[in-house]
């Protein structure tokens, strides 16, 4: 089945620890996109990338890196720099002509 | 700076009836629009969308009107059903831009 596959779909994390957070996508999508979503809001754009081996900052980057080194895969860390880390995670792919965006079914992330 | 508001964070209707999510937004550059559903724990999925050359476009039970001058477009769904019960986001982007703006979602429940 071709989908975005993102894990682990829940994650513990103490504070002060840096945690990286999957997503592998078979669609052959060339662009590939990290949203933060928070209780009662929007999908707020991280990161994302439009090309291998090449990447963008988004609204909220700060606290965050990823990594395009295969065109199947953008992995996202979550620094401990990141402020307020806990939230619900989604990763998403779009193909060249960027029609819609098709998205993973997401990482929740817990500091504790 | 908020470019794309859905101002109703919650829609409550009954089964049958007409279901009417509303979405503004300020860039006037804006030329592609876009909804998604998502259900908790999911990610969101592609519903339907409409390119700024369009007022209207269709597709079975669900239709979106855009309004250019106004900056507004909505989502109908007639008649309702139960299962379209779940966030509708609204999003919106710039062809070529390479990234999607999300609105912070309205809640719709459908009462049978």
């Amino acid at each position: 089945d071709g989908g975005i596959t993102q894990s682990p779909k829940y994650l513990f994390r103490k504070e002060g620890q840096n945690v990286t957070l999957s997503c592998e996508q078979n669609l052959n999508h060339d662009a590939m996109y990290w949203y933060r979503q928070d209780p009662g809001q929007g999908l707020r754009l991280i990161y994302y990338s439009q090309i291998v081996n090449d990447f963008q900052k988004g609204d909220i980057a700060e606290g965050y890196s990823v990594s395009r080194e295969k065109k199947e895969s953008f992995p996202l860390t979550v620094t401990s720099a990141q402020k307020n880390p806990t939230a619900f995670y989604l990763c998403a792919s779009a193909s060249t002509s960027f029609r819609e965006l098709f998205f993973g079914e997401g990482s929740r992330l817990t500091v504790l | 700076d908020q470019q794309v508001k859905q101002n109703s964070p919650s829609l409550s209707v009954q089964e049958g009836r007409i279901s009417i999510l509303n979405c503004d937004y300020t860039n006037s550059m804006f030329d592609y629009f876009l909804w998604y559903k998502k259900y908790p724990a999911e990610g969101p999925t592609f519903l339907i969308s409409i390119s700024s050359i369009k007022d209207k476009n269709e597709d079975g039970r669900f239709t979106v009107f855009l309004n250019k001058s106004a900056k507004h477009l909505s989502l109908h769904i007639v008649p309702s059903q139960p299962g379209d019960s779940a966030v509708y986001f609204c999003a919106a982007r710039v062809t070529n831009a390479g990234k999607s703006t999300f609105g912070d979602g309205t809640t719709l429940t459908v009462k049978p």
